[in-house]
């Protein structure tokens, strides 16, 4: 069946690299994708989000990298906090699609 | 302005026991979600509402599950006779529009423990 998955579970930086979340995605028909946090015992937080006829989109220290040849999307932080130590999920779906498909998440850990 | 709110944040409850979730979205929000995380899992989806369109309950695990959302606006998602399976985290989220034309926005959503 269709997936969204992650290739590190856990991914640990110290404080003030980047960071890189890669995400893979199996259903080509997807046109939209979106980047979430999540800190422990909060619901999901919007990050960043990008549509299929771009391939990189930034916000502030975050930048996304769409590579639909391989679907392949990756999340960039640049400059890494301690604040940014959450998980971190990717969802993407489809025009006709009524769900985002999610991830199963990358921890990500922040060392000083 | 406030962005979705559910209650309770914590329900802890006795198997076979009905349970009864609430979500508030965001004002104007058109359409709703909810989803079910349970520990260290991604996201699973449970049911989906647009304005006053048939809603998608293909996530429903079982008929032991039902949703509705009144005017529009509030939603409540019950379990009936609850299992301990049924612990998790509940999510719902609110769009403006669609999934596939905007960003869904969570609340903090409820923690379902079953004993």
């Amino acid at each position: 069946g269709e997936s969204v998955g992650l290739h590190l579970p856990t991914l640990s930086v110290q404080e003030g690299d980047n960071s890189i979340i890669n995400c893979a995605y199996s259903n080509s028909a997807s046109d939209y994708f979106i980047w979430y946090k999540q800190e422990s015992g909060k619901g999901p937080q919007f990050i960043i989000d990008i549509r299929s006829n771009m391939d990189k989109r930034q916000g502030q220290r975050v930048t996304v990298l769409l590579n639909k040849t391989v679907k392949h999307l990756s999340l960039q932080i640049a400059a890494t906090q301690p604040g940014d130590s959450a998980v971190y999920f990717c969802a993407e779906i489809g025009p006709t699609a009524s769900k985002l498909t999610f991830g199963t998440g990358t921890r990500l850990q922040v060392t000083l | 302005g406030a962005g979705v709110s559910q209650s309770p944040s914590n329900k802890v409850t006795e198997k076979g026991k009905d349970v009864e979730l609430r979500c508030d979205p965001i004002s104007g929000h058109t359409a709703l979600y909810w989803y079910r995380q349970s520990l260290g899992q991604g996201l699973e989806f449970l049911i989906y509402f647009q304005g006053n369109s048939a809603p998608d309950k293909s996530g429903l695990p079982s008929d032991r599950f039902s949703a509705e959302r009144t005017g529009g606006s509030v939603s409540t998602l019950t379990i009936q006779r609850t299992q301990q399976e049924d612990s998790a985290v509940y999510l719902c989220a609110s769009s403006l529009i669609g999934p596939n034309t905007d960003t869904q926005y969570f609340g903090p959503g409820t923690r379902l423990t079953v004993l």
